[in-house]
């Protein structure tokens, strides 16, 4: 079966750096997504990887290692606007998307 | 403002009771789907279209129909709603399936009661 792994809850403080690692498992990849949702809201696009390495915007970086199965965002200068559940989203060899069941971050001042 | 428009933004409905939630996207995006969210499941796809005029059956999609007659809506249809359909409810577009980003609407709030 697919599978994607998640935390389901870290607490970081502000100004602090933060790493949230997804592990996945499924029937091909043609890349990895990581959406950020404020609560009550949509989901909305921060980053896609589908080569190994790190990509970076900004504050947000993400990392993909294919034959890990592994990806992490890291978040830098935390914000209190950063709390937010994070998804970890994988494309399969259908091009569907698999989504993990996401991450609660919260921050604290 | 481009983008996805879904309606209603919040229902509640008795069971047995017939539900329509309505997307529009006006970005000409090929691809569309519909997802239900609940709380520590994370997002199930229960429909989607690559294009106008086809369907597809997603992850959960027993007691719910799409049809996708035009590149623009792609409605969502309870034909008899049960309480377990209570959750909340996202419509979805990409214009590029292999790659592309998601862009998401701003949810449908549904109880069942």
């Amino acid at each position: 079966g697919q599978n994607i792994d998640q935390p389901t809850e870290m607490t970081a403080t502000e100004g602090a750096i933060v790493q949230i690692n997804c592990t996945y498992q499924t029937s091909g990849f043609n890349g990895l997504f990581w959406y950020q949702q404020h609560a009550g809201e949509a989901p909305t696009f921060l980053s896609y990887n589908v080569l190994d390495g790190l990509e970076e915007k900004g504050r947000f970086s993400s990392f993909l290692s294919r034959s890990k199965g592994y990806s992490y965002l890291l978040l830098k200068e935390l914000q209190m606007k950063d709390s937010a559940s994070y998804l970890c989203a994988v494309l399969d060899s259908n091009y569907q998307l698999i989504w993990g069941a996401g991450t609660k971050l919260i921050i604290k001042p | 403002i481009a983008g996805i428009t879904q309606a209603p933004t919040s229902q509640i409905l008795a069971a047995g009771r017939r539900m329509t939630l309505r997307c529009t996207q006006d970005m000409r995006h090929n691809a569309m789907y519909w997802y239900r969210q609940d709380l520590g499941l994370g997002l199930r796809l229960i429909h989607y279209s690559n294009t106008a005029g086809t369907t597809g059956k997603g992850e959960v999609p027993d007691g719910y129909s799409v049809s996708r007659a035009n590149t623009d809506d792609f409605p969502l249809t309870l034909a008899s709603a049960v309480p377990s359909q209570t959750s909340v409810y996202f419509c979805a577009s990409r214009g590029v399936v292999d790659t592309g980003e998601l862009f998401f609407g701003e949810g449908s709030r549904l109880t069942v009661l």
